[in-house]
């Protein structure tokens, strides 16, 4: 299947700082990519949809001012944790799918740490 | 938004066992997804089932979708305890393809 590849896998950085997380769609253009976050023994809940060439799609409640999402290629979208705060600590996860009847494919998500 | 909700929230049985698991959803859907998550790991596709599709097989995995009722169940036979891990269902409406999960199954199989 199609691979998707998120990095880094984990980070600690401290309050106030800012944390870029990459996920990569390694072998199948992605226009479309997805960002979840996921709290402990919780389900995923979407954040935001990401699309190539144009402004990221937030869901109710989560502020685009404090995750910036930037999706310049087919094959690359960011986000950005700025300014974390210790409730920002979660496990962040993208997917990338080909199409609405397809599966999708999911990076292996990254644990932030805010500390 | 959160949309599938599974049950039961948790499950342990033995090795051999089978392990059914429910989903429910409230809205109309494209397709229903199955995923497995190792502990603090990614998700793993197990499944795709249309909404015009009633069952599907994938080696030990079995899923239906019953549409009028707006649930889906996953059945695995013949359990490992290499199975243990959290079962997602997700679901893709007909207006755009992002997944909406369901709060999972945490499935325990003991040797």
């Amino acid at each position: 299947g199609a691979v998707v590849s998120q990095h880094p896998s984990w980070v600690i950085c401290k309050s106030g700082t800012s944390v870029k997380i990459e996920c990569r769609s390694l072998d199948f253009q992605a226009t479309t990519m997805f960002w979840y976050r996921q709290f402990p023994k919780q389900s995923l809940m979407l954040m935001a949809t990401s699309n190539e060439g144009s402004k990221a799609t937030y869901e109710q409640g989560v502020e685009k001012d404090k995750f910036l999402i930037n999706h310049a290629s087919l094959t690359l979208s960011t986000l950005t944790v700025t300014s974390a705060h210790p409730e920002d600590s979660s496990f962040y996860i993208c997917s990338a799918a080909g199409g609405p009847s397809t599966e999708a494919f999911f990076g292996q998500g990254t644990r932030l740490t805010v500390v | 938004s959160q949309q599938g909700e599974e049950d039961p929230q948790a499950l342990s049985i033995q090795e051999g066992e089978n392990a059914t698991m429910n989903c429910s959803y409230k809205t109309s859907i494209n397709n229903l997804q199955w995923y497995r998550q190792n502990s603090g790991r990614g998700l793993v596709h197990l499944i795709l089932i249309r909404s015009n599709e009633r069952e599907k097989h994938s080696g030990r995995l079995r899923v239906t979708l019953d549409t009028s009722k707006k649930s889906s169940s996953l059945l695995i036979t013949a359990s490992r305890a290499a199975d243990t891990a959290s079962y997602f269902c997700a679901t893709v409406t007909n207006s755009g393809y992002a997944l909406n999960f369901g709060k999972g199954t945490s499935l325990l199989v003991t040797p």
